[in-house]
């Protein structure tokens, strides 16, 4: 799996939107970008995953830069229940294992 | 709804005695997984099945075992606890082809 950066932490204003980044800058063709959440004490969450082109879902979208070494997860109306670790991994394709990188935890404040 | 449920939530056992985790899925996906989560870590890979394949990450230590009797079920076993291995233990599953992972809400393990 390609090895992912994320800035440690972020804050977002309640109702803004939250732009995560992540590089995945040694993404090889196959290998997808996921996007998940954890809060704590729980599983991690799924989010959104894409290929090449950005994807869009009930939760958040994605865009992948067209050279796919970096992404943004966007967040359009951050609430507080949004306050998560946030994890970009770039992998699964034809190998389906995915390894998390640090994450990036988000407080989302009034 | 179709879930990955992982049972019991908390387990306490005992330095070296055996314990076994236990999780089970109605998604019908062909790959489950097994991770370590230790306290303000990100989980970490131990292993995982690819139908009755099983694939061990190279740096999982032997004290860590597992079994997979059929689609549905996947058990942990850790053979002689210790201290260390005190942490969430995350079940996930897939199907193939870049499908993403479904994850259960973990065994939390204490040692004592």
């Amino acid at each position: 799996d390609a090895k992912t950066t994320q800035p440690p932490s972020m804050d977002c204003a309640e109702g803004r939107a939250a732009n995560l980044p992540c590089n995945h800058s040694t993404i090889s063709g196959n290998e997808y970008v996921y996007w998940y959440r954890q809060i704590h004490s729980q599983g991690p969450q799924y989010i959104i995953h894409g290929l090449k082109n950005n994807e869009t879902n009930e939760m958040a979208s994605l865009i992948i830069t067209e050279d796919r070494k970096s992404s943004t997860l966007i967040l359009p109306h951050a609430t507080l229940r949004d306050t998560a670790v946030y994890y970009c991994i770039a992998g699964g394709g034809t190998a389906s294992k995915l390894t998390f990188g640090t994450g990036t935890r988000l407080q989302v404040t009034l | 709804d179709a879930m990955v449920i992982q049972n019991p939530r908390y387990q306490v056992t005992q330095f070296g005695k055996p314990v076994t985790l236990s999780c089970s899925q109605t998604l019908n996906h062909n790959v489950m997984y097994w991770y370590q989560q230790k306290s303000s870590q990100a989980p970490k890979l131990l292993f995982h099945y690819y139908d009755k394949d099983f694939n061990n990450e190279a740096d999982t230590p032997d004290n860590f075992q597992s079994r997979r009797p059929n689609t549905s079920f996947c058990f942990l076993d850790i053979r002689s606890p210790g201290l260390g291995d005190a942490a969430m233990y995350l079940c996930a599953t897939s199907s193939v082809g870049g499908s993403p992972l479904h994850f259960g809400n973990g065994t939390r393990l204490t040692v004592t």
